[in-house]
């Protein structure tokens, strides 16, 4: 079957500190990978996403590289600020068939000065 | 552009009453989804439109969960009657082609409390 298994949290870091979220997938075919993001209070946002093996999604300073080898689609960032606190979920989206999602279970961020 | 909207954004029942809620998407986006959000669960599909044909439902209730999308515009979801089980935060979400293989932009969310 299809899921997304996502490094429990909570996590909490320092201002400018390394964040590493781990998000690995299973799924059959070829699917898409998304990290979204949800800020206190507001909806899910799209951060960035990656469509075949060895790409590399970003967007605001976050990275991720989807990995077929390892089914992983880790989420970086180099130095952290605490805007950047929130919930981020990751997600495949699995191919054809409608595309429809699956999302993990979250990973809250706590930033703190 | 409006984002997505939903309404209401919080909703208080008891067990066995009867929710409705209530979507529209961006203007233009062909595919609309509902999906449950239980607390400190990721969200999951419940049911994906195309215009106003349905692609997917093979998680929703059918017992209790109803949803249509005439017109192919907006969408109402609802269950009758509601579980305890049910508590959660109902998303709308919606892209704009008709294989849902465009970003998906959520709305805000329908808070469900059944006591």
């Amino acid at each position: 079957g299809n899921s997304v298994t996502q490094m429990e949290g909570p996590v909490t870091l320092s201002e400018e500190a390394f964040l590493t979220i781990n998000c690995t997938y299973t799924a059959t075919g070829y699917p898409s990978l998304f990290w979204y993001v949800q800020y206190p209070g507001e909806g899910l946002q799209l951060l960035l996403k990656a469509t075949k093996a060895d790409d590399k999604g970003s967007n605001k300073g976050f990275e991720a590289t989807y990995r077929k080898e390892t089914t992983s689609f880790h989420l970086e960032k180099g130095s952290v600020q605490v805007s950047d606190s929130a919930v981020y979920f990751c997600a495949l989206r699995k191919p054809n068939t409608g595309n429809q999602f699956y999302f993990g279970t979250g990973t809250s961020l706590t930033v703190i000065p | 552009e409006a984002g997505v909207a939903q309404s209401p954004r919080y909703k208080i029942i008891e067990k066995r009453q009867s929710v409705a809620f209530w979507c529209n998407p961006i203007s233009g986006h062909a595919t609309l989804y509902w999906y449950q959000q239980i607390l400190g669960q990721g969200p999951k599909l419940l049911i994906q439109f195309q215009n106003n044909g349905v692609v997917d439902d093979s998680q929703l209730p059918k017992d209790r969960f109803s949803a249509e999308r005439l017109k192919g515009v907006d969408s109402t979801l609802k269950i009758q009657p509601a579980k305890l089980e049910d508590s959660a935060v109902y998303l709308c979400a919606s892209s704009l082609d008709l294989m849902g293989t465009d970003t998906q932009y959520f709305g805000p969310g329908t808070r469900l409390t059944v006591l």
